[in-house]
């Protein structure tokens, strides 16, 4: 079946960027999509499309793609940033949905 | 506002069955394909299913772990959604999200709902 593989977790000091990478053979043909989930609550897209930004979500969450991978920067990172993310996009028939196995971001 | 409101979970014995529902409201829902989407505790996000829309015959689809024991339907006169889930095992312990689908060419999800947790356990 098919994967979309993202890093356990990164950690970056207030301030600084966050970059939070997904990697899947069908993303070169397939919209990749990003969630925030903060402990206790349900899931947020953040991003859509690859690097659309849903209204009402901050200027320093953007999105962007190459090849294989898309990546989430987060810039001046905030303390109410920590959160979960995870990327999805679907397999390559476009019918399924497929989600990375989150990333737990962590502000120092 | 747009809202998506879970009900129906609960603690159910491993071959049991559960159903649950989702209430839609602030949109049009009948227009949507609609989803479930589930989180075991300490674990990631999962696909479960979906039902498109009337446009497009109210298909279903679902992922390979619960196809045969889940049923997703949808009642359009009643912005309601539903999962009925059979035979039960305890691996289907999880939070169950229902989400609407950004349209019916994006296969991803705009609005969630805060989650109805079940638990399947002797």
């Amino acid at each position: 079946s098919y994967e979309l593989t993202q890093p356990p977790s990164v950690s970056v000091s207030p301030g600084q960027t966050a970059r939070i990478t997904c990697s899947g053979d069908a993303l070169p043909k397939q919209y990749a999509y990003w969630y925030q989930q903060k402990p206790g609550q349900a899931p947020v897209v953040v991003i859509y499309k690859d690097s659309e930004r849903p209204s009402g979500i901050p200027e320093r969450f953007s999105g962007s793609s190459s090849g294989t991978i898309v990546t989430l920067t987060i810039s001046g990172v905030q303390a109410e940033d920590e959160a979960d993310y995870y990327c999805q996009s679907a397999d390559s028939s476009g019918t399924y949905p497929v989600f990375g196995g989150g990333t737990k971001l962590t502000v120092l | 506002e747009v809202q998506l409101v879970e009900s129906g979970g609960g603690l159910v014995q491993p071959g049991g069955s559960l159903r649950l529902s989702c209430a839609a409201s602030g949109f049009t829902f009948s227009d949507h394909y609609m989803d479930w989407v589930r989180q075991a505790p300490g674990k990631g996000l999962e696909w479960v299913g979906r039902t498109r829309n009337k446009a497009n015959s109210y298909t279903t689809e679902y992922a390979a772990s619960v196809k045969g024991r889940f049923t997703i339907s949808r009642d359009d006169s009643k912005n309601s959604l539903f999962l009925q889930m059979n035979s039960l095992k305890t691996e289907d312990t999880a939070v169950y999200y229902c989400a609407r689908s950004f349209s019916t060419t994006q296969i991803a999800f705009d609005i969630w709902g805060q989650g109805t947790m079940v638990t399947v356990s002797s």
